[in-house]
């Protein structure tokens, strides 16, 4: 089915290891978007790209990096996880003023 | 900024009636959309409406409408007909206009449908 994917779907981590969020979308869009979400917190935004080429940081940049490698693809990048990241992390992308797609999220654990 | 409020952590709702969610908005931005999402127990987001500032019409789609008064700046949104699997978290989103596509969200609304 076309949409937004996400990889992978579940993670423990150790305090201090790194990881990457793999994501991808087949819809042709050009905005790209990674978000966390923490109880009674809603969605806040980590980063986005605009468009092929451009990041930009959202609400709560700090302690990740992304990668747009192509106009499919957008990774987020712990460099030393902390339990402070503990939560659930979706991608998203979306094309102006329409619905947007959110792949399935990522439960990451950080001990 | 944006600031999208959420008053209600929680709802309640007999099967089969109506429920209004609340959602008041902040931005002084002329274009703007608003977004209802739906946040079931597995935890996928799945996009429910969506009304654009400019529209006069309030959006409708099979059992969910949008509640849009622009002068109180709310867009709340009323689900006809409940049924069980109606339970979710939901959310609502604004997002402002032109080349800005983020997406603010509120912190969610807990629906409960009672047989």
């Amino acid at each position: 089915n076309a949409g937004v994917t996400q990889t992978p779907k579940f993670q423990v981590l150790k305090t201090g290891q790194s990881m990457t969020l793999q994501c991808a979308q087949d819809m042709n869009h050009n905005s790209m978007y990674w978000y966390r979400q923490d109880p009674g917190m809603g969605l806040r935004l980590i980063y986005y790209s605009a468009s092929e080429g451009t990041t930009d940081k959202g609400e709560v940049p700090n302690g990740y990096n992304v990668s747009r490698l192509n106009k499919r693809e957008f990774s987020l990048r712990l460099e030393s996880a902390a339990p402070s990241q503990t939560s659930v992390y979706f991608c998203a992308s979306g094309a102006g003023f329409s619905g947007y797609t959110f792949g399935s999220g990522t439960r990451l654990t950080v001990v | 900024a944006q600031k999208i409020t959420q008053t209600q952590p929680g709802m309640f709702v007999q099967e089969k009636e109506a429920v209004t969610l609340d959602c008041t908005y902040d931005t002084s931005d002329q274009s703007y959309g608003l977004f209802w999402y739906k946040q079931p127990s597995s935890g996928e987001m799945i996009f429910l409406i969506y009304q654009g500032s400019y529209d006069e019409q309030n959006a409708t789609e099979g059992r969910y409408s949008l509640n849009f008064q622009k002068a109180r700046k709310s867009a709340n949104l009323v689900i006809s007909a409940s049924q069980l699997g109606d339970s979710a978290m939901y959310f609502c989103a604004m997002r402002r206009g032109g080349s800005n596509y983020k997406l603010t969200f509120g912190k969610g609304t807990l629906l409960t449908v009672n047989p």
